[in-house]
């Protein structure tokens, strides 16, 4: 059964301190995983996609990598306004479906 | 970015009635959205995929005949609560894929609908 794990569940940081949250995945032969950003009684917004073990994407104070078996999204000096739940979802090739943790909660401290 | 709107954002019903919420993509056209559901600190929950002008396939354990999904058109998909009780309040996210084909693309979320059943 296809299954995403992220850790830890929730995250306090002072501004500044760089850490990274981890997405573990199970699944059939992987067509996508995804980092998404959830702010509060809103969707989520999209923020990357990887699709081959080595492979890397960056944006703003984001970096997203992946392996094999897991997922980090790596935030560097990250600000208050990051403050919100994290997302990992994941395809499966051959599959409509994607599948969610239950996201990493996330608040950076001023 | 695409845009996906959803609508009503808030609703509030008397249990054993029906609420519908309106999923719209406003920039591009949506073969296939997504319904899902989600409670406080837990995941997406996938209901359904909704595919235009087909029947939606469910996911095990969601009733078709208390969540009915329309995709009458391209730009369109609607979730009807039917009958709805307070076990039914949550909060609903639509989201649609860019693209099609062999290869998927991303999600793009509405801004979800809270459903709260009194």
């Amino acid at each position: 059964e296809d299954q995403v794990t992220q850790s830890p569940e929730a995250l306090r940081l002072q501004e500044g301190e760089s850490s990274s949250l981890n997405c573990s995945y199970t699944v059939s032969g992987l067509r996508g995983l995804f980092w998404y950003r959830q702010d509060p009684g809103k969707g989520p917004e999209f923020l990357f996609t990887l699709y081959s073990a080595g492979e890397e994407k960056e944006k703003e104070r984001l970096k997203a990598t992946l392996t094999k078996k897991e997922s980090f999204l790596h935030i560097t000096a990250p600000k208050p306004e990051d403050s919100a739940t994290y997302l990992c979802a994941v395809q499966a090739a051959g599959d409509d479906k994607i599948i969610f943790g239950k996201g990493t909660r996330l608040h950076i401290l001023p | 970015g695409a845009v996906v709107s959803q609508h009503p954002s808030r609703v509030i019903c008397k249990s054993g009635t029906s609420v519908k919420i309106e999923c719209r993509s406003l920039d591009f056209q949506a073969t296939t959205m997504f319904w899902y559901r989600q409670f406080p600190k837990q995941s997406l929950m996938l209901m359904a995929t909704s595919n235009e002008g087909s029947k939606a396939t469910y996911e095990q354990g969601v009733e078709k005949d208390k969540f009915l999904i329309n995709h009458a058109s391209l730009t369109l998909s609607t979730l009807t609560v039917t009958s709805a009780h307070p076990e039914d309040s949550s909060f609903y996210i639509c989201s649609a894929r860019v693209g099609g084909g062999a290869f998927t693309g991303e999600l793009f979320f509405g801004e979800g609908s809270r459903l709260t059943v009194l």
